[in-house]
């Protein structure tokens, strides 16, 4: 089945504790993406990737750091979380450039920091 | 600079009624792709539908409608004989093809909260 996972679906921390938002997969997409949802705000693109070893900012990236070491994978980085990184995350994949691909979503990850 | 509004936040409606979700989008590319994704209670994002710029043809799929109009840039959609399931988030989205590059990025509404009542 084609799919995009992300783990955990929720969690807890508490400001200032790493934590990784793992994302992959299974349909060979080159472009993978990461947004937040926060309420009143919508949906806003955290960082992208267009390819292995090619990532780049979206329009919310501080805070936040991304990999793309493998095609499958695309983990989102919270080195220091803090309060207001309190969200709903969705990773997101295509095959291929521009818009005309439809976007994949993850299932979504709930995370609160304390 | 390019925006999606979807001026209505709630809507509550009664099963059977019809419900209209507005969605205006403002862009400088005349090609770019729209989107609606439905948010039921459990989270997950629904695709629903992706018109492009060049195809103004109203779609309909069971009970959804969507009417694109580039004179007055709308993208509204309709459900029809709305019923309880129905409740959920509706997005709309904007995917420019020039001015958003190669960077697949989706622009969100900010979601319109449509309560079916039974």
């Amino acid at each position: 089945e084609a799919q995009v996972t992300q783990n955990p679906r929720y969690l807890i921390t508490v400001t200032g504790k790493k934590l990784t938002v793992t994302c992959s997969q299974n349909m060979n997409h080159e472009y993978m993406s990461w947004y937040r949802q926060d309420p009143g705000l919508g949906l806003r693109q955290i960082y992208y990737s267009m390819n292995v070893e090619v990532t780049d900012k979206g329009d919310v990236p501080e805070g936040y750091k991304v990999s793309r070491k493998e095609k499958r994978n695309f983990p989102l980085i919270l080195e220091s979380p803090s309060p207001n990184q309190t969200s709903l995350y969705f990773c997101a994949s295509s095959f291929r450039e521009g818009p005309s691909g439809e976007l994949f979503f993850g299932e979504g990850s709930r995370l609160t920091v304390l | 600079a390019q925006k999606v509004t979807q001026a209505q936040t709630e809507i509550s409606v009664v099963e059977k009624e019809d419900v209209t979700l507005d969605c205006v989008y403002e862009t400088r590319d005349t090609t770019y792709y729209l989107f609606w994704y439905k948010q039921p209670p459990s989270g997950e994002l629904v695709f629903l539908i992706r018109r492009n710029s060049f195809d103004e043809q109203n779609e309909i799929s069971g009970r959804y409608s969507w009417n694109f109009q580039k004179s007055t840039s709308s993208f509204n959609f309709t459900i029809t004989a709305s019923q309880v399931v129905d409740s959920a988030v509706y997005f709309c989205a904007l995917s420019e093809a020039n001015y958003g590059g190669a960077t697949n990025k989706l622009i969100f509404g900010t979601g319109t909260l449509l309560a079916v009542q039974p």
